[in-house]
């Protein structure tokens, strides 16, 4: 089977760092996604980790261990504009779904003054 | 470009009714998806397409039809309305390939009452 885990809500105060993280069971593997998703709108895509290491992009970072199942995403410099869900998301060729992803359930990040 | 627009942005259905939910990229995108999300819960594919005339069943395709006849469209269908089938519906696409990403449409919010 398949199955995601990350954190249901955390917070964390403007202008800190805060690290989302993320553990996956899945029978195979091709990638892991991170998403961003405001209330009442569509996700939109943060970062991707196919391959073991950290990938930065400007104040976001995404970590992925395989070995482990495995990832985190950083947000440094919190803005308030950053209060979201975060959804982790892995793909999984042989769960069938062409390119379909399977999701966590998200990870409401609250930012607080 | 659009990217991926969604209609209706509302509906509400008495248990019994059907209706069409629409789906338009203009990417160019072969893969095409839907997805629903419930409230808490993570995002479950519904139906996948891998081009047009292709479609195949995703996790949850239970009460829902589809159907791909251009790359650039991607209907679903419900027959027969249940109170289950509340729940957001995203359609989205992407070009396959390893780390191409999937591109969200804005949903639609179905009632069904």
């Amino acid at each position: 089977g398949q199955n995601i885990d990350q954190p249901t809500e955390m917070t964390a105060t403007e202008g800190a760092i805060v690290q989302i993280n993320c553990t996956y069971q899945t029978s195979g593997f091709n990638g892991l996604f991170w998403y961003q998703q405001h209330a009442g709108e569509a996700p939109t895509f943060l970062s991707y980790n196919v391959l073991d290491g950290l990938e930065e992009k400007g104040r976001f970072s995404s970590f992925l261990s395989r070995s482990k199942g495995y990832s985190y995403l950083l947000l440094k410099e919190l803005q308030m504009k950053d209060s979201a869900s975060y959804l982790c998301a892995v793909r999984d060729p042989s769960g069938g779904g062409a390119d379909g992803l399977t999701f966590g359930k998200g990870t409401h990040l609250i930012i607080q003054p | 470009n659009a990217g991926v627009t969604q209609t209706p942005k509302f509906r509400i259905l008495k248990i019994g009714q059907s209706m069409t939910l629409q789906c338009t990229q203009d990417m160019n995108h072969n893969y095409m998806y839907w997805y629903r999300q419930d409230p808490g819960m993570g995002l479950k594919l519904i139906y996948y397409s891998v081009g047009a005339g292709i479609t195949d069943k995703g996790e949850v395709p239970n009460g829902y039809n589809v159907s791909r006849s251009t790359t650039e469209d991607f209907p679903l269908r419900l027959e027969l309305a249940a109170p289950s089938q509340t729940s957001v519906y995203f359609c989205a696409s992407s070009y396959p390939g390893s780390a191409d990403t999937q591109y969200f449409g804005p949903g639609t919010r179905l009632t069904v009452l």
